[in-house]
């Protein structure tokens, strides 16, 4: 099974900042297969990026997604209000089972 | 609009049993893979298994092999998730959320369902 470590488990920023997450898997990734999730309190997880790199429908181009192999970075170039949540990366690698990070809270500062 | 709704809140005491579901609509239900995720503060949230409806070909997590039962009903666009013998650590929320790729690869989760908070205590 692979285990994914998110960093930092807590981010502070302000609205306007720049916020990245990092996602590092104790082993390789096959075929990128890594997503990004949204979670507000609440509510239930929403995909923001697939493939490593690729936007769901309907998220902003804010949200970028890079990575390959263990390291995969998830980026939100400036924060705006509605931003402020859990994230989770999530690897669907080829064989099952597929696992999820432990999350990283961005907070207002 | 392309859903899934959950059934609602369940109160179970130990050594019940529950079934919990998810109906889709606004997309063709048979051709998604659908799959379960449990979410608790303690563990975050774990993979638990995925059913395609269309032949109801069923993965699980070996977290939860022979623990909960996955099975769909595609006339009625339903996928369900059993557990026998509750504990009172199945207290959790469980999702579930449809795969957005294909039969194949691609097993993100592009769609979720709004949750069934589930309770087990004596």
């Amino acid at each position: 099974e692979i285990v994914l470590t998110q960093s930092p488990g807590t981010l502070s920023l302000s609205p306007g900042e720049r916020a990245t997450f990092s996602c590092r898997a104790s082993q390789s990734v096959s075929g990128r297969y890594l997503a990004w999730y949204q979670q507000k309190p609440g509510q239930a997880p929403r995909l923001l990026i697939y493939g490593a790199s690729n936007r769901a429908t309907g998220i902003p181009d804010r949200f970028s997604g890079s990575g390959s192999g263990t390291d995969f970075t998830l980026t939100i170039s400036r924060l705006e209000p509605e931003d402020f949540a859990v994230y989770y990366c999530h690897q669907y690698g080829t064989s099952p089972p597929w696992t999820f990070g432990q999350g990283t809270k961005v907070e207002v500062k | 609009e392309v859903q899934l709704v959950q059934s609602g809140p369940e109160v179970k005491k130990p050594g019940e049993s529950l079934k919990i579901s998810c109906t889709g609509s606004g997309y063709n239900f048979a051709t998604y893979w659908i799959g379960w995720v449990r979410q608790t503060p303690e563990r975050g949230l774990e993979w638990m298994g995925i059913i395609y409806p269309d032949d109801s070909h069923t993965i699980y997590s070996p977290s939860f092999q022979g623990q909960v039962t996955i099975s769909v009903d595609k006339s009625i666009t339903t996928a369900y998730l059993q557990r026998t013998s509750l504990k009172a650590s199945d207290t959790a929320t469980y999702y579930c959320a449809r795969v957005g790729g294909s039969y194949y690869s691609d097993y993100y989760m592009d769609l979720w369902g709004d949750g069934t908070t589930v309770t087990v205590s004596s």
